[in-house]
């Protein structure tokens, strides 16, 4: 059973489309993430909910919206995608907000064209 | 805010080498420490962690130890296998709940 799992794997569109993401864990857990990898690997987080509730809401472009629609589920709209928003856009979650480990999806490819 | 600096890679081993990736971070309070490992194509999955000062966390022969002193959390495994090749996250957890902080990662080759 997977634990994490987001759909598409990968996403090739145009720049000023939009798309979504979608992620869900099995694991019960009450917290989940979205982070961005760049080309270089590097990796920053952008969003997290708690129970639907959003936690953390780092620098990002109001072009990207998450969703919570329950515990389980955890979205990641574009509007108007750009080149610079080529990525690998990981999903996480972890039982609470603490010190717990996040266990990450295998991340979605996407590629703005 | 919080911080991880991490040892810059590429890293590139023979087989049976000894490994070490330097990690330190800035933190206030009492952070959780851990380190991550990417595989090609994969997501994240932890390798390891420490919760408090001085402990230490050990998983499939790499080991890391807490050093508050250092503000230090290094990477270590006495023999690297070729299938240890993959990216290193050196990650904290702090006061700021539900936030990890990550290094830029280091990425490990080993060859035959």
């Amino acid at each position: 059973d997977t634990a994490v799992s987001q759909t598409p794997k990968y996403l090739v569109t145009q720049m000023g489309n939009d798309k979504s993401i979608k992620c869900e864990q099995n694991l019960g857990h009450d917290t989940m993430y979205w982070y961005k990898q760049d080309s270089k690997k590097f990796l920053k987080i952008m969003f997290s909910y708690n129970n639907k509730e959003l936690i953390i809401n780092e620098t990002v472009p109001n072009r990207f919206s998450p969703k919570s629609p329950d515990k389980a589920h955890l979205n990641l709209h574009i509007n108007s995608l750009e080149l610079g928003d080529s990525a690998v856009y990981f999903c996480a979650s972890s039982q609470g907000t603490g010190v717990e480990t996040q266990y990450f999806g295998p991340g979605t490819r996407l590629l703005v064209l | 805010g919080d911080s991880v600096t991490q040892m810059e890679g590429p890293v590139t081993l023979s087989e049976e080498a000894f490994l070490t990736i330097n990690c330190t971070y800035t933190a206030t309070g009492y952070p959780s420490l851990f380190w991550y490992v990417q595989y090609p194509g994969e997501g994240l999955q932890l390798l390891l962690k420490a919760t408090k000062a001085d402990d230490k966390g050990s998983n499939k022969g790499f080991e890391a130890t807490y050093r508050k002193e250092t503000t230090s959390f290094h990477l270590e495994k006495g023999s690297v296998q070729v299938s240890d090749s993959a990216v290193y996250f050196c990650a904290l957890t702090g006061t700021n709940a539900g936030k990890s902080t990550f290094g830029d990662g280091t990425t490990l080759t080993v060859k035959p």
